[in-house]
This record gives C-alpha cells, structure tokens and sequence, in this order.
C-alpha cells in the first residue's frame, strides 16, 4: 500500500442497505476525514478523526458513522441508505491537523436507488 | 454564512496564463488552499497562503489578500494537462475548512 486507498470503488446500492467505506492509510497520520462531493457543491465534511480513537462530526454527519480503531484505517458506514446519499465519496489525511496538507483517496462513487 | 466563490469553467489557450479568482467571506481565517482535481480523480495539493502576498512554485503561484477576502492562482505556460478542476478551500478561526465548488479549466490547442 503507498497512500491512501479506498473500496469500493464503486457501488450501486438498494435503499434501506447498510454499507461501509474502507480508507487506509500507511502514511502513519494523525488525521483522517470524509467527504462527500456532488456535483455543483465543494467537498462537504461529513466525520473526521484527530487520531486514532477520537471522531467529530463535520459538515454533512447526519445518516453516517465512523470509527478510529487504529491509526490506519477509518471506515465510514451508512447505517440505512437514502437516495440523497448518492455522491463521490474522498477519504483523506493529514498529519496533523487541518493546517497541514491534505491527501486523498482514489474515492469511491456510491449510488444509492 | 460563509461563502467561497469562484468562477463555475474558464477556458484558456495552450501556452497561455490563466488567473483563477477566489474571493471568500468566512467566520475568520486560518489559511487558504489550492488543489487541483482531475476529472475522475482525487483532489492534490498545490499551495496554502496564510499570510499576503504572492507565492511562487514553478508554472504555478497563489496571492492572498486578507484585507480584501481574495485569493487568485496563476497558472504560467499552459500544457493540455492542467485541464482539471482547482479547488479554493479556506480554514476558518474555528479550523473548518469551508471549500469552494470549483472551477473547471478547460486548456485549447
């Protein structure tokens, strides 16, 4: 692994199903986010992580979860998915804290019928 | 509320310069980033200004003006392959990072 890396890389998903995103890093940093974004609109926060064991809500939170077990990986789960939760989602990371570079994920399109 | 504006699409020649606008209105300020996003692809780095002025790195550079909430890159010498979307995002005084929705760049022969 050299990065950040998420999966799926897509997924067309039923109503009502839940589904988690995985994003790993092996860059050993400290922060790691989530974001939505759709068509029109700037990347949107939904839940990020100033390490490991620690989460906050962003932005967008409402209908998603995350957990910080370790340092490396940061799933994101929609516990029941809506429609309106179609979008691209980016994994990123940083070292510190938002002041500092961020690096994203290849992304993972979600399609919710 | 906060805002960040930018132009929606710009088209520019190959071999040109290219000035891409961000003027921003947010709870304070801690910095402003560019980066760049091919289609398809995940946003990259390109510069973070968090004092005035301008910087400078090779074909690309970013100035500030925090008096005017006002952000430009300038983009020098333009290849096929800057073709993409660049990014305004602003860090606020409560360190949310409020980002722009982009303007895409289209590069002509």
């Amino acid at each position: 692994i050299a990065g950040i890396t998420q999966a799926p890389t897509s997924q067309i998903l039923a109503a009502g199903r839940r589904m988690t995103l995985r994003c790993t890093q092996d860059m050993r940093h400290n922060a790691m986010y989530w974001y939505r974004q759709d068509l029109g609109l700037g990347l949107r926060l939904i839940h990020y992580s100033n390490t490991a064991g620690t989460t906050g809500k962003g932005e967008v939170p409402d209908g998603y979860s995350v957990s910080r077990a370790n340092t490396d990986d940061f799933p994101l789960t929609l516990a029941s998915a809506v429609p309106s939760q179609t979008s691209v989602y980016f994994c990123a990371s940083s070292v510190g804290g938002l002041t500092d570079t961020q690096y994203f994920g290849p992304g993972t399109r979600l399609t919710v019928l | 509320g906060q805002n960040i504006d930018q132009p929606t699409e710009m088209t520019a020649t190959e071999g040109a310069i290219v000035q891409i606008n961000c003027t921003y209105q947010t709870s304070g300020f801690n910095g402003l980033f560019w980066y760049q996003q091919h289609a398809g692809e995940a946003p990259t780095f390109l510069s973070y200004n968090v004092l005035d002025g301008l910087e400078e790195k090779g074909r690309f550079s970013s100035f500030l003006s925090r008096s005017k909430g006002y952000s430009y890159l300038l983009l020098k010498e333009l290849q096929m392959k800057d073709s993409a979307s660049y990014l305004c995002a602003v860090l606020d005084s409560n360190y949310q990072l409020i980002w722009g929705a982009g303007t895409k760049l289209i590069i002509k022969p």
